[in-house]
């Protein structure tokens, strides 16, 4: 069936430096894309979205990009920092569903060290 | 304002013991959805519901029952519990409104079944 999963399991950085995590998606039919952090302990925490007519949108320290050609979707975290470390989750919706039927990715894990 | 609230936040069953895990918002909100999240895996879509009355099947939904007589409860009843569904489980909601509203997620049941 249509999944949507990630490359890297755990991604370590240092505090400071810029973090990419990578999302890799299947189903063609996608017309919505958000990243989710979930902290230890927390359920998952809206960060960002993006809209499949788009490749690029910012918030405030995150940016995520939007491959359709390659299906490939990703969030960039500018000057990570320790409390960034959490498991980040992409999850995507089909064009005609709701937001009750999100499909979510398998997670990767950012650690931040000071 | 409190958002999704659940609970128990933990439980212990033994296999074939019932139980219903409670989950309530206090958004207004028209859509909720059960989700379970397993190690390595990411969260699953157990069922859903778009309004008061209206439920339906998510991706993994044998073994639990749901009901939505209100908008702001959505319990979810295992009825005969089993080893296999040991999990931690989150419940959603989002507003129906709002085109593209990310999911709000309680801090979710860690159920353990033995």
């Amino acid at each position: 069936g249509e999944s949507v999963g990630l490359h890297l399991p755990t991604l370590s950085v240092q505090e400071g430096d810029n973090s990419i995590i990578n999302c890799a998606y299947s189903n063609s039919a996608s017309d919505y894309f958000i990243w989710y952090k979930q902290e230890s302990g927390k359920g998952p925490q809206f960060i960002i979205d993006i809209r499949s007519n788009m490749d690029k949108r910012q918030g405030q320290r995150v940016t995520v990009l939007l491959n359709k050609t390659v299906k490939h979707l990703s969030l960039q975290i500018a000057a990570t920092q320790p409390g960034d470390s959490a498991v980040y989750f992409c999850a995507e919706k089909s064009r005609g569903t709701g937001f009750q039927k999100l499909v979510f990715g398998t997670g990767t894990r950012l650690l931040v060290s000071p | 304002n409190a958002g999704v609230t659940q609970t128990p936040k933990f439980q212990v069953l033994k296999t074939g013991q019932s139980m219903t895990l409670q989950c309530a918002q206090d958004m207004n909100h028209e859509y909720m959805s059960w989700y379970r999240q397993d190690p390595g895996m990411g969260l699953r879509l157990i069922h859903y519901s778009v309004g008061a009355g209206i439920t339906d099947q998510g991706e993994v939904p044998n073994g639990y029952n749901v009901s939505r007589s209100t908008t702001e409860d959505f319990p979810l009843r295992l009825l005969s519990a089993a080893p296999s569904q040991t999990s931690v489980y989150f419940c959603a909601s989002s507003s129906a409104e709002v085109y593209n509203s990310p999911l709000h997620f309680g801090n979710g049941t860690r159920l353990t079944v033995t």
